[in-house]
């Protein structure tokens, strides 16, 4: 069993909706959970960083993390075609590294 | 301030052939990983070095290995190329070590291999 496991998408959705983007992951023991933003041939950028559970806020993005499932989230209000990319959960495993899912990749339609 | 940046943006190699990719951290910062990202995929981690010293290293062949510099760059290498080592190859940089708390590593653009 992988770590961590996204759905690969694509996901389409026209503009203004509200994307939600899942991962699961493995181990109950893992307690920082990132989202990154990948632009076509570029690095990926931290979106938002939570630790533990709960949900945190920013801006037009919201990270939610439920430990009883080991279910994390990403939703996105008022989706822009700029927010077309690829999505990528991480954990940190204690072992010096992210462990990343495969990512989802975005289109936001005009 | 300058981010994370490598060299070079793009590299194509023959099977056999030998590479070297460098990474300039951000100013500051002491510590350097390595990720392997194949097309459709996220990025698989390589290496960690942080004050010149290896701190970590995923699970990769012997072909891989690195080393930072007393000014915190990195170069990774690569011998003997695979078709499989064609991928974008990142860097990421942090200021501490990433040990039993998460530290946020800042990634830069990459370097694409393509291996023919």
């Amino acid at each position: 069993q992988k770590e961590v496991e996204q759905d690969p998408g694509p996901l389409s959705v026209p503009e203004g909706a509200i994307v939600s983007l899942n991962c699961t992951y493995s181990n109950s023991a893992f307690q920082y959970f990132m989202w990154y933003r990948q632009y076509s041939r570029k690095g990926p950028e931290l979106l938002m960083y939570t630790y533990s559970s709960g949900n945190k806020e920013d801006g037009r993005f919201t990270a939610q993390v439920d430990k009883s499932s080991k279910y994390i989230s990403l939703f996105i209000r008022d989706s822009q075609p700029s927010d077309s990319a690829t999505y990528l959960c991480a954990t940190y495993t204690g072992r010096r590294a992210l462990t990343f899912g495969s990512g989802t990749r975005l289109q936001v339609q005009p | 301030d300058a981010g994370v940046t490598q060299s070079p943006t793009h590299l194509i190699k023959t099977r056999g052939q030998h590479v070297t990719l460098r990474c300039s951290p951000i100013s500051g910062h002491k510590s350097v990983s390595w990720y392997q990202q194949v097309l459709g995929q996220g990025p698989q981690f390589i290496f960690q070095y942080y004050e010149k010293e290896e701190r970590g290293r995923g699970n990769f062949p012997d072909r891989f290995s690195a080393r930072q510099f007393p000014n915190y760059s990195s170069e990774l290498n690569v011998n003997a190329l695979l078709l499989g080592d064609s991928a974008l190859y990142l860097c990421a940089s942090s200021s501490q070590l990433q040990g039993g708390r998460y530290n946020e590593q800042f990634f830069g653009p990459g370097t694409r291999l393509t291996v023919l």
